[in-house]
């Protein structure tokens, strides 16, 4: 079983749609992050939260520790948004090496 | 501040050949590391550098050498290509310290071995 579960794998939507993805960790954790891989691009972090809830434009991370748990939130979808969203944790006493997620690929059509 | 810069964007090689994959940063950051991603898996970390002469395997160092002689640079060494190390590499840096910090990735390597 993998430390670092991401659902869905796959995601479509319409333009305007609030959007979900959910990431499961089995391990304890210093930090957990969000990632953005546009198609053919680099990574990007959108988030890096250890507590409680973060909010950039359109888009919300949070967390519960308690359940080992994260949801991505995408409020108001649009196009631009269709990219690869990874989840990745900094397990506890190793601050900088992450375990991965598998990521989710989210495609918001028009 | 450039960040993380990667070279080349794309490479052919056939099978034995070696190469080296650039990396480097400006952001005197102590941690980098190269991940490769593979279709359908996560990143997976090959070799990583807690700082200047200081280098460990990751996950799948196997046919990869590294080396850290400075803070900026980190180049990622393929011995004798092999098809299987076909992927997309990727350079990554932070900062290290008592608590987590964010990383910051490089635009990545595609790399075919035929």
């Amino acid at each position: 079983k993998n430390e670092v579960e991401q659902s869905p794998q796959n995601l479509t939507a319409q333009e305007g749609e609030f959007i979900t993805i959910n990431c499961s960790y089995s391990v304890g954790i210093s930090a957990l992050h969000w990632l953005q891989q546009h198609p053919g691009g680099g990574i990007v972090s959108l988030f890096m939260l250890s507590s409680g809830k973060k909010k950039h434009g359109r888009l919300i991370a949070t967390i519960n520790i308690q359940e080992k748990h994260s949801s991505l939130h995408i409020t108001a979808s649009h196009p631009r948004d269709s990219a690869v969203y990874i989840c990745a944790v900094s397990e506890l006493g190793s601050n900088y090496q992450l375990i991965w997620g598998a990521g989710t690929k989210l495609i918001i059509k028009p | 501040n450039a960040g993380v810069t990667q070279t080349p964007k794309f490479q052919v090689l056939k099978t034995g050949q070696s190469m080296t994959l650039q990396c480097a940063q400006d952001m005197n950051h102590e941690y980098m590391s190269w991940y490769r991603q593979d279709p359908g898996m996560g990143l997976r970390l090959i070799h990583y550098s807690v700082g200047a002469g200081i280098t460990d395997q990751g996950e799948v160092p196997n046919g990869y050498n590294v080396s850290r002689s400075t803070t900026e640079d980190f180049p990622l060494r393929l011995l004798s290509a092999a098809p299987s190390q076909t992927s997309v590499y990727f350079c990554a840096s932070s900062r290290r310290g008592s608590k987590v910090y964010e990383q910051y990735f490089g635009p990545g390597t595609r790399l075919t071995v035929t």
